[in-house]
């Protein structure tokens, strides 16, 4: 079963400009990390971002978590054509072999 | 070595056939884990692998479902009598910290 939910589910925007994403879930976790997938390939890991911290940037990437709303959010900066794909958080839950638990993700459109 | 390999990258099967995938994970990372994709969805968890033991598999790997890790090494997750609602992108992912590196996945399509 899905831990929690992707919003937007669909996003489309031009290049140049920012794309948030969000992610909720449900249960206690030991870090959550954020994956891209292109068109029917294998998921890539962009950023992890462990339960005790509340920000963290990885080139044009910022994740934020928010453990107390069990929310947390991708923001892609500067956006280009390449950045097309769909984003999928995962939640490694507390106790759980650091299995993933993953959203439904969310579908990015960059036009040039 | 470059990351998780997985073979076949296609698979087109009757239904009721027997298919039987293989991942080739980072040499050095101890944890294997499988996963499930359909069309429009994340991933789901099947089961996970710490060297050749496999310490937890999802109530969605049914008894048709089964895989192996021997010796710690690759990975194979064979399904016996395919089903049409087996049709997925089944993908290996191995770590040996925290992220995880993601093979580009098997696409079986049970016809």
């Amino acid at each position: 079963s899905q831990q929690g939910e992707e919003d937007p589910q669909a996003l489309s925007i031009q290049e140049g400009e920012n794309a948030t994403m969000n992610c909720s879930y449900k249960t206690s976790i030991n870090n959550l990390q954020w994956y891209r997938q292109n068109s029917g390939r294998g998921l890539v890991h962009l950023i992890l971002i462990r339960s005790n911290e509340r920000e963290k940037h990885s080139g044009r990437l910022r994740v934020t978590l928010d453990t107390s709303k069990k929310s947390s959010s991708l923001l892609i900066t500067a956006s280009r054509a390449a950045d097309t794909a769909s984003y999928f958080c995962a939640t490694a839950v507390s106790g759980g072999y650091n299995k993933l638990i993953f959203g439904a993700g969310t579908r990015l459109a960059v036009h040039p | 070595d470059t990351g998780v390999s997985q073979d076949p990258r296609h698979k087109i099967t009757k239904r009721g056939q027997n298919v039987t995938f293989r991942c080739d994970p980072i040499s050095e990372h101890n944890r294997l884990y499988w996963y499930r994709q359909t069309l429009g969805q994340g991933p789901e968890f099947l089961t996970y692998f710490q060297n050749e033991a496999q310490l937890e598999k999802s109530r969605l790997l049914s008894d048709r479902f089964s895989a192996e890790r021997p010796k710690g090494s690759f990975s194979t997750l064979e399904i016996q009598r395919t089903e049409q609602g087996d049709s997925a992108m089944y993908l290996c992912a191995s770590t040996g910290g925290e992220g995880y590196t993601f093979g580009s996945g098997t696409r079986l399509t049970v016809v």
